[in-house]
């Protein structure tokens, strides 16, 4: 099956500092990339979604100037959570589209984000 | 938007049959997926059914789906000690629209 990254898998940072997490499709070409972020014992809630070189299209209550998303190339997306406070301490979630039916949706492993 | 019911929490003995349930709201759903998340990891496919089918059998995994009733069902046979995780269900309308999860069953399997 396809292969799909996210680095760090794990990260603490101090309240107000940025952390950008990288997802990278390993073995195709990513489309269109959707980013959820989970709370703990909660759904996958969409926050983004970004088609290669253009402007990504935020859910409503998604703030664009904390949650930066770039989607520069085919293989790597990176969303950073600017200025970050407690209350974006989650699970975030990328999830690629592409692959040889160019339509299905993977989902790379995760990144838990806390901050102090 | 659609919204997507589970119940919260199932256990069941090892060996015995699991019955997960899933509710929908917009009838439209054209592509109904099950998702496995264990502890801390992303999300794994399980299987996938298209709105036009009933039934779909993969290995121990059973989908149904009643459409007039909008309720998908996945059941899992000689359930393991492995199959310990959450199970999300997840609709879309076309294979370019956004995918809607439910909240997500954790099932507890003990021995």
């Amino acid at each position: 099956g396809a292969v799909v990254s996210q680095h760090p898998s794990r990260v603490i940072c101090k309240s107000g500092t940025s952390v950008k997490i990288e997802c990278r499709s390993l073995d195709f070409q990513a489309t269109t990339m959707f980013w959820y972020r989970q709370f703990p014992k909660k759904s996958l809630m969409l926050m983004a979604t970004s088609n290669e070189g253009s402007k990504a299209t935020y859910e409503q209550g998604v703030e664009k100037d904390k949650f930066l998303i770039n989607h520069a190339s085919l293989t790597l997306s990176t969303l950073t959570v600017t200025s970050a406070h407690p209350e974006d301490s989650s699970f975030y979630i990328c999830s690629p589209v592409g692959g040889r039916s160019l339509d299905t949706q993977y989902f790379g492993p995760g990144t838990r984000l806390t901050v102090l | 938007g659609e919204d997507v019911e589970q119940s919260l929490f199932l256990s069941v003995r090892e060996g015995d049959s699991s019955v997960i349930n899933c509710t929908y709201t917009d009838s439209s759903s054209t592509y109904l997926y099950w998702y496995k998340q264990e502890p801390g990891a992303g999300l794994q496919l399980l299987t996938y059914i298209f709105s036009n089918m009933d039934m779909k059998q993969d290995q121990r995994l059973t989908v149904l789906l009643n459409k007039k009733d909008k309720h998908l069902s996945l059941r899992i046979a000689d359930t393991q000690t492995g199959d310990s995780a959450i199970y999300f269900c997840a609709g879309r309308t076309g294979t370019a629209s956004k995918l809607t999860f439910g909240t997500g069953t954790r099932l507890q399997v003990t021995l």
